[in-house]
């Protein structure tokens, strides 16, 4: 079946912009994480969402970060202002709980945002 | 706090070679280990997870409690083993979001 998918693959903006990235996960999984993966690291957890809510926030760096879920499939992730520092590849994984061996997250394949 | 350290950023082996990609983490509690593997132009994807105690593609992974490591081992390396592996952990039970490590990237010369 498809995977989770990322809009856009590439995003360039200026610095001080608004941005928002948006994934779609697989069907029927509840559960969903924003990662962020700077160049030369692992990447790095963001926000965790199970359905519609933010279950675990504490991985977003700043208020100018935040993202929706508003029917608990499809996501956003927002950028306010965006900062030189925020260019980075963008990671959403979905996962359906309770699945044995299938209870994984998988991987889009991410939104590369550079900041100009 | 929860760390997990990949003291190689570079392994290169060649083909039919053992490998072995270390990875040592600092948890309190009960954590699940995880390999994840991304292969050129391709999604990060799951390679292996100790709780199933599975070879997969020739590879397996040992958590050791007491070392506090998950090192990834494969005995004859092959040239589609080539790629960026990270290693992750998680709290059982809960939201289960993933620390990584900073990756090592395999390259398995012919």
């Amino acid at each position: 079946g498809a995977g989770v998918s990322q809009t856009p693959s590439n995003k360039v903006t200026e610095k001080g912009k608004y941005v928002e990235l948006r994934c779609d996960p697989i069907s029927g999984h509840t559960a969903l994480y924003w990662y962020r993966q700077s160049l030369g690291q692992g990447p790095e957890f963001l926000i965790y969402f199970q359905g519609t809510g933010a279950a675990d926030d504490s991985g977003l760096p700043n208020d100018r970060f935040f993202a929706v879920r508003p029917e608990g499939s499809v996501s956003t992730l927002k950028i306010q202002r965006t900062e030189r520092g925020d260019s980075a590849v963008y990671l959403c994984a979905s996962r359906r709980p309770g699945q044995g061996s299938q209870d994984t997250q998988y991987f889009g394949p991410g939104t590369r945002l550079t900041v100009l | 706090a929860q760390r997990v350290t990949q003291p190689e950023k570079l392994l290169s082996v060649f083909k039919g070679a053992p490998v072995e990609l270390k990875c040592n983490y600092s948890y309190s509690g009960s954590p699940e280990l995880f390999w994840y593997v991304q292969y050129s132009r391709q999604r990060l994807q799951l390679l292996l997870r100790h709780i199933s105690r599975e070879s997969i593609k020739g590879f397996t992974a040992d958590l050791n409690k007491g070392e506090t490591s998950f090192h990834l081992k494969k005995p004859f390396a092959q040239e589609e083993d080539s790629a960026m592996y990270y290693c992750a952990l998680s709290r059982r039970g809960g939201s289960e979001k993933l620390v990584f490590g900073k990756g090592t990237k395999l390259t398995v010369n012919p």
